[in-house]
């Protein structure tokens, strides 16, 4: 069955980085988009970007695009998310989830169970 | 950016009661080539992340009950859940997937009284 598995809850200082990853298997892992949506506490969903495992390809949110990257290990079958310059309203549940298909935008099939990321002094 | 507006913010219902829940798009999500609406709609239970529930508006994703159904088209959605269930408890979430950045409305809490 398909399981996207994320790495555990992180504190960090701000002005530092984080770097989640997101364990996939049960699927061929280049198929499919990877997206990383997160959300602060008590709030809603904010999609930060996707990432093909198959070519590299990215496609960010404006706002955050100067301090997020996504890149994949294609011999792991693992997603990684790294944001840098953390501040406080950072601090959120970061998500990866599988996009449901390929070709063209789908909407997101399978999800991680979360990353909590706490940015606090 | 596309805005999802969803709409009430939160409702309170009895079990086996009617759930309805609107989104509107600030543009259409309707591709006119293939004629379909780039529209999803997903349930957040407490600590858990979100569950797809249906997707090109009126799709239900697989294994998801009949008694949810989505409708609509362009700019004007809704969920229905025909008969409120105690496991329903949850905010529920449209999203448009037919531009990037991708857009989530601002969630729906359905209660049960």
């Amino acid at each position: 069955q398909v399981q996207l598995v994320q790495s555990g809850a992180e504190l960090r200082k701000p002005g530092a980085s984080v770097k989640v990853s997101c364990k996939t298997s049960g699927y061929t892992f280049t198929y499919y988009t990877i997206s990383w949506v997160r959300q602060a506490p008590g709030q809603g969903l904010e999609w930060m970007g996707f990432i093909s495992p198959y070519n590299g390809d990215t496609n960010y949110t404006q706002g955050l695009k100067d301090r997020f990257s996504m890149t994949t290990d294609t011999s792991t079958n693992t997603a990684y998310m790294e944001l840098r310059s953390l501040r406080s309203d950072d601090t959120a549940i970061y998500y990866c989830a599988r996009e449901a298909g390929s070709g063209s935008y789908y909407p997101l099939d399978y999800w991680g169970q979360g990353t909590l990321v706490t940015v606090s002094s | 950016d596309i805005v999802m507006t969803q709409s009430p913010e939160s409702l309170a219902l009895s079990l086996g009661e009617r759930a309805t829940i609107n989104c509107k798009s600030s543009q259409s999500v309707l591709y006119t080539s293939n004629y379909k609406n780039y529209l999803a709609w997903y349930r957040q239970k407490p600590g858990q992340p979100p569950k797809l529930l249906i997707y090109w508006a009126s799709t239900r994703a697989f294994g998801v009950p009949d008694r949810f159904s989505g409708s609509g088209s362009g700019t004007d959605f809704t969920l229905t859940i025909s008969s409120l269930q105690a496991e329903d408890a949850a905010v529920y979430y449209c999203q448009q997937y037919y531009t990037t950045p991708w857009t989530f409305g601002q969630g729906t809490k359905v209660e049960i009284k």
